[in-house]
């Protein structure tokens, strides 16, 4: 059974172009959640797909938005990159459930520099 | 706004000894509470949640928790740990104060596990 898949799982950009990284969830799991990760913090919630629906969203600006598809993949996608994006992002699955109380299942994370 | 408190950024700790990484919320409504551990280049992977009932919950590779409702904390403990269990450990809160979907994490304690 393969895990959460993320694409690609290094990316270098320079500022003010566009990105899109790409994550395939858990089998059997319909929501994927993105989470920026900066160098030496905590994971940081970007937004939350279900029925290919932004959910819910974090404190991201609109440079940041996303897609899910009907099979349940996703992207993200970053407009007008800005040094300060440079980070680990990761994409969670998870099934229906508990409202914030479901498990999730990270990904390795696509590691973006921007230059 | 809910937040997360994780009290010590680093805990060095010799092979075979207990460890505590100490974890504090600021939510007075009913949360649900996670540990994740993070390996060098790995995404996160859950060690364990509470989401109601008992507060002393049991995870993954002999780790527990404590929930403590009084003090708003969520204490990790295992009472004798491996030089394997080496990674960065995240606590993170979701529910209702959250906007029912997000989680908020932690700034990450680096446990590290010397011989």
């Amino acid at each position: 059974d393969a895990g959460v898949t993320q694409s690609p799982t290094h990316l270098i950009k320079t500022r003010g172009q566009q990105v899109t990284l790409r994550c395939s969830p858990k089998s059997g799991h319909d929501t994927v959640s993105w989470y920026q990760q900066a160098l030496g913090q905590g994971p940081q919630f970007i937004f939350q797909y279900y029925e290919e629906e932004e959910r819910q969203r974090g404190n991201f600006p609109d440079r940041f938005s996303g897609h899910q598809f009907p099979n349940y993949s996703s992207e993200l996608n970053v407009n007008a990159l800005l040094l300060g994006d440079s980070a680990l992002y990761l994409c969670a699955s998870s099934r229906p459930g508990l409202a914030g109380g479901e498990t999730q299942y990270f990904g390795p994370g696509t590691r973006l520099l921007v230059l | 706004a809910q937040s997360v408190t994780q009290l010590d950024s680093q805990v060095p700790v010799f092979e075979e000894a207990p460890v505590e990484l100490r974890c504090n919320y600021s939510s007075s409504v009913s949360v649900y509470l996670f540990w994740y551990v993070q390996y060098p280049n790995q995404g996160l992977q859950l060690l364990l949640k509470y989401l109601s009932g008992s507060t002393l919950v049991k995870g993954i590779n002999g780790f527990e928790a404590e929930f403590n409702k009084s003090q708003t904390s969520f204490h990790l403990r295992k009472p004798s740990v491996h030089i394997r269990d080496t990674a960065e450990y995240f606590c993170a809160v979701s529910g209702p104060d959250t906007g029912g979907f997000k989680t908020i994490f932690g700034a990450g304690t680096r446990l590290f596990v010397k011989a």
